[in-house]
């Protein structure tokens, strides 16, 4: 079974400053999507960046990049320049591409931006 | 992307008493997911719901508890029956961007606190 792990369970940066949430999975497949969703106090899940298991070119989204390493099995965020609006929870996720299957869920990482 | 709406936002219910979370998507999706939150925790996902079929429940849930409706492609709700304090969560509404890619975008939940 596919499971994801985050082993932060709260961050903190200063505004400005650049910081990384790292993310763990473990599977046995070739081809998946990896995600960070951003939850703000709002509630709201937006998705902040997406990876596919096949590209070897990190995605980037403006300020959020991820390190996506196959072979370790790991999909780290990077947030540069941080700003008081990145203050959320931020999840990790993992989807086996199969048409049957669920999103599957890290506990999540909790960012706290300092002014 | 998908505009989703849920409601009620929060409520404070009773114990032993039932209520009814609506989510309304701007435009017509195949499939829609009901996930729960509970305080602190990551997401888990309780059923997903096709349109002219019964939901699919996942492990740990059942429909007598979580009861399902989706009468149209752009409507569903979620009862949660016969509420105990451990009920108490955000129940998140979602639906799926990129066809069988993982995407989802959700609705801003339903918090739910059950006395």
């Amino acid at each position: 079974a596919q499971t994801v792990t985050q082993s932060q369970p709260e961050m903190s940066v200063q505004e400005a400053e650049t910081v990384t949430l790292s993310c763990t999975y473990d599977t046995s497949e070739s081809n998946y999507y990896l995600f960070w969703y951003k939850q703000p106090p709002s509630r709201q899940m937006i998705l902040v960046i997406r990876q596919e298991a096949y590209k070897q070119q990190n995605a980037t989204e403006n300020r959020f990049s991820v390190n996506f390493q196959k072979a370790a099995k790991s999909f780290s965020l990077k947030i540069s320049d941080s700003q008081l609006g990145d203050t959320a929870m931020y999840f990790c996720a993992f989807f086996r591409s199969y048409n049957t299957d669920k999103l599957i869920f890290g506990t999540g990482t909790r960012l706290q931006v300092f002014p | 992307s998908a505009v989703i709406s849920q409601k009620p936002s929060r409520d404070i219910c009773q114990r032993g008493t039932s209520l009814t979370i609506q989510c309304q998507v701007d435009s017509q999706v195949t499939m829609m997911f009901w996930y729960r939150q509970q305080p602190g925790q990551s997401l888990t996902l309780i059923a997903t719901a096709n349109q002219g079929s019964e939901a699919t429940y996942e492990s740990g849930f059942v429909i007598d508890k979580f009861p399902i409706s989706r009468p149209n492609l752009t409507f569903s709700t979620l009862t949660v029956s016969n509420m105990s304090p451990e009920d108490s969560s955000i129940y998140l509404c979602s639906v799926e961007g990129r066809m069988n890619t993982g995407e989802l975008f959700f609705g801003e939940g339903s918090r739910l606190t059950v006395l």
